[in-house]
């Protein structure tokens, strides 16, 4: 069975600009996560998706927004970019909305802001 | 929001060391998962510990769960070269929604 996958892997940008990041989970899994990951602040929870509705969203600013499509597939997107939104962004998806679900992670896009 | 924090951050030994990581929080967990992470990949997810006292065993990996639901540790023994990478523990809060300790970074030399 195919893990997660997330395309770009890498991307460069420049202050200002935006990007889209995609996010395809393990087949039949409705949930999807995504995180940011930078070396002074860890692993930090941004928003999850569940059948195309945000359900949580972490303490982000509204540049940070995604969407989860009909075939469970999302996309996070960041507008007006910043020096500080370099970073590895992961994504991560689980079959159902339980306290102990385990959460498949994929490999990250490494987003850098020049 | 709860904050959980990693001890130590970084951890270098040599290969067939033993070695215990800790995780900490400020008030009680409703379950705890350990996950480690390589270069270049997300996180794994090793075990999730639910009831206070909880101890699991995966191979060389032990991982317990305090009493009192705050605190876990993981302990490897025989560290070996394959064991390096970042292990982190997180809380599964409602929603999928998982909030990480800062890591402790493992290098283990052969």
């Amino acid at each position: 069975k195919a893990g997660v996958t997330q395309t770009p892997r890498y991307l460069i940008k420049t202050r200002g600009q935006q990007v889209t990041l995609s996010c395809s989970p393990i087949s039949g899994h409705r949930s999807v996560s995504w995180y940011q990951q930078t070396p002074g602040q860890g692993l930090q929870f941004l928003f999850e998706y569940f059948s195309e509705t945000q359900r949580n969203k972490g303490n982000f600013p509204g540049r940070f927004s995604g969407r989860q499509f009909s075939n469970s597939r999302s996309e996070m997107n960041v507008s007006t970019l910043e020096l500080g939104d370099s970073a590895l962004y992961l994504c991560a998806s689980s079959l159902e909305l339980q306290l102990y679900n385990e959460q498949f992670f994929g490999p990250g896009t490494r987003l850098t802001v020049l | 929001t709860q904050l959980l924090e990693q001890s130590p951050q970084f951890l270098s030994i040599q290969e067939g060391e033993n070695l215990t990581v800790y995780c900490n929080s400020s008030s009680v967990f409703s379950s705890l998962q350990w996950y480690r992470q390589e270069p270049g990949e997300g996180p794994v997810l090793l075990v999730t510990v639910v009831t206070g006292g909880e101890v699991k065993k995966l191979k060389r990996l032990t991982f317990q769960f305090g009493d009192a639901r705050k605190d876990s540790s993981l302990h490897i023994t025989a560290a070996q070269p394959g064991d390096t990478g970042l292990y982190l523990c997180a809380e599964n809060n409602a929603g999928n929604m998982l909030t990480f300790g800062g890591g402790t970074r493992l290098m283990v030399k052969p």
